[in-house]
């Protein structure tokens, strides 16, 4: 297996600008996360499915970020509209059931808003 | 924050040795576990503990005492390629949170 999947890798926007990051998780895998890195917030869960169900998304910062998972295969992280504070790398990680302490992670995007 | 609490930074030299503490609060705890990431890199596992006691991993040992709501990473034998981040991370059922991590740095 490649591992899981992130594309773009980085990504370089403007102010008021829709973006979406894109993820391909391990096959097999049950669960999906979605995080956030900065060097203040340090690594923060934004939401994270169960075979495509979003269970929490406590952690999505606004109304102006959205994911979605339609199929075991594949997930999006949308913001819109982008704002210089989105500006932070975004990290995808899937895992099994039973070892959701495990997490795989991609390489993860580095998301700049200008 | 996380309510994960590690040191920020920790300096040690080639061969020694290095304790990384964290300390969690308890509510929803199933167990906690320990990710080194290289600057520029995604974080990768290291251990988990579900229960007390010491597990041990080659090179990197990870302890936790649940009635101290308190773990450590060890790491033994440090090499220059040690120097990394290391995040704790209290497993909450299914998800997880991390501690804002610790900044190792390996001297020769």
């Amino acid at each position: 297996d490649a591992g899981v999947i992130q594309s773009p890798r980085h990504e370089v926007t403007e102010m008021g600008q829709e973006v979406t990051l894109r993820c391909k998780p391990i096959s097999g895998h049950d669960y999906l996360f979605w995080y956030r890195q900065t060097m203040m917030r340090g690594l923060e869960l934004l939401i994270y499915f169960n075979n495509n169900v979003p269970i929490d998304d406590s952690g999505m910062p606004e109304d102006r970020f959205s994911a979605k998972m339609p199929n075991a295969s594949f997930s999006t992280l949308k913001i819109q509209p982008s704002e210089p504070r989105d500006s932070a790398v975004y990290f995808c990680a899937s895992s099994f059931l039973d070892s959701s302490y495990e997490q795989f992670f991609g390489p993860g995007t580095r998301l700049t808003v200008l | 924050g996380q309510s994960l609490e590690q040191p920020s930074e920790v300096t040690a030299v080639e061969g020694a040795i290095v304790q990384i503490n964290c300390t969690y609060q308890t509510s929803g705890f199933y167990g906690l576990s320990w990710y080194q990431q290289h600057d520029g890199g995604a974080p990768t596992f290291l251990s988990y503990n579900a229960l007390d006691g010491l597990e041990e991993t080659g090179r990197f040992s990870s302890f936790l005492s649940r009635s101290d709501s308190y773990g450590y990473l060890l790491l033994q034998e440090l090499q220059m390629k040690d120097s990394a981040s290391y995040f704790c991370g209290r497993g909450n059922n299914n998800d997880m949170r991390f501690g804002a991590g610790t900044r190792l740095t390996v001297k020769p």
